[in-house]
Order: structure tokens, then C-alpha cells, then sequence
């Protein structure tokens, strides 16, 4: 069965750039009946869709966040990666990675990583 | 962009009691609806898709009914292990989250 392991800094400074990456086990990234997201959820608050990408490179983005977003996929690796820019406080969650079956639901998702956004 | 309103905010709810949580969406989603599980500091879990089939492994005390705009999530007897968060999800158009409902102990 699939399982997602996010991973990278829990601390990021403010105007850098927080990168994350999701490594997927038990299946392959190439599948043609997934796309992989990444949702996060501020401390305390709700969850948030950030964006999708299909294996081909093809890549959805929350246009609240768009501008700051970049998504990309390494099919070798079975890895895809989260980069967003400009970040402030207000970007401080756990961001989590999801599996996404034919662009609609999320299952199953990461543990979750808390990303700070501190000096 | 499409706003999910989930209402209430939090239920208070005796184990063994049945729980109803309401989903709203501000434009019709069709039956594109999700609802997910979250217990504190877990990843939200997966209970229904398609607004009414469990996934796989959910307990059939978990039902999902609605289409269009108002939808909701039944637990037709609550358990120690079902007081948690309540999200609903739809993936008609781009993918938005309601606000969550909190089901807690009475």
C-alpha cells in the first residue's frame, strides 16, 4: 500500500524559501491514476490545498498561492517537492503530502511536517 | 473560488449517541464531496468520497449522503475512538476545505 514521508527544514526565515520533499513507498509515482498534493494546515486552523502535480509535470496551484508556488516531480526518485517562496510567518503549518486519485480526494497522506517561519 | 461552510463549529455528542455534521458548498459540487477524519496531531484520514462511499476500511457506522450544495456525515453510534475533527473536501472545481466540525465528548 502507499505511504508518503515528508521531509526537510522545520525552520525556515522569512523572505527565504521553504522546500519540502514527499517520498512515496509502495507504489509508483508514474501511476496513471494518481497526482500527488500538498495540503497544509496552520497551527490550530484548517486545511489549505497548495497544489497537484501529475507525473508528467503537469501541475495544479491554489491561485491564492500560485505566484510563490512551485511544484516538481523526479519519477527516479519516486519523490515530488514543494518549493515556496517569499515566506513569512502566515506560512507557518504542518504541511502534509497526499496521494490524490485522479485529481479528487486525498488517501493516503503523510505523517505531516511542522515548517516554523522565524528569524 | 468555491467556500465550504461545515456547521456547527463543534458538537457535543454522549458515545453511543448518533452524530449529524452538515457540509454546505457555495455552488453546486455534484456528488465531487470527501469527508475526512483528524484526531489530534495525525494526518487526516480518508472516511468518504463520492459524497456517499466509504473508503476502504471505514466502519459502516460512518454514512454520507447529499449532492449539489448540501451534504452531510452521519455516525450512527459514536465510539471512544470517533471524538475528533470533521473536515468535508470538494473536488468539483480546483479543491477547497470546509472549516472542520469538532466532535467532542458530552
Amino acid at each position: 500500500q502507499l505511504q508518503l514521508q515528508e521531509s526537510g527544514p522545520g525552520l525556515v526565515k522569512p523572505s527565504e524559501t521553504l522546500s519540502l520533499t514527499c517520498t512515496v513507498s509502495g507504489g509508483s509515482i508514474s501511476s496513471s491514476s494518481y497526482y500527488w498534493g500538498w495540503i497544509r494546515q496552520p497551527p490550530g486552523k484548517g486545511l489549505e490545498w497548495i497544489g497537484s502535480i501529475y507525473y508528467s509535470g503537469s501541475t495544479y496551484y491554489n491561485p491564492s498561492l500560485k505566484s510563490r508556488v512551485t511544484i516538481s516531480v523526479d519519477t527516479s526518485k519516486n519523490q515530488f517537492s514543494l518549493k515556496l517562496s517569499s515566506v513569512t510567518a502566515a506560512d507557518t503549518a504542518v504541511y502534509y503530502c497526499a496521494s490524490q486519485e485522479n485529481y479528487n480526494w486525498f488517501d493516503p497522506w503523510g505523517q505531516g511536517t511542522l515548517v516554523t517561519v522565524s528569524s | 473560488e468555491i467556500v465550504m461552510t461545515q456547521s456547527p463549529a463543534t458538537l457535543s455528542v454522549s458515545p453511543g449517541e448518533r452524530a449529524t455534521l452538515s457540509c454546505r458548498a457555495s455552488q453546486s459540487v455534484s456528488s465531487n464531496l470527501a469527508w475526512y477524519q483528524q484526531k489530534p496531531g495525525q494526518a487526516p484520514r480518508l472516511l468518504i468520497y463520492g459524497a456517499s462511499t466509504r473508503a476502504t476500511g471505514i466502519p459502516a457506522r460512518f454514512s454520507g449522503s447529499g449532492s449539489g450544495t448540501e451534504f452531510t456525515l452521519t455516525i450512527s453510534s459514536l465510539q471512544s475512538e470517533d471524538f475528533a475533527v470533521y473536515y468535508c473536501q470538494q473536488y468539483n472545481n480546483w479543491q477547497t476545505f470546509g472549516q472542520g466540525t469538532k466532535v467532542e465528548i458530552k
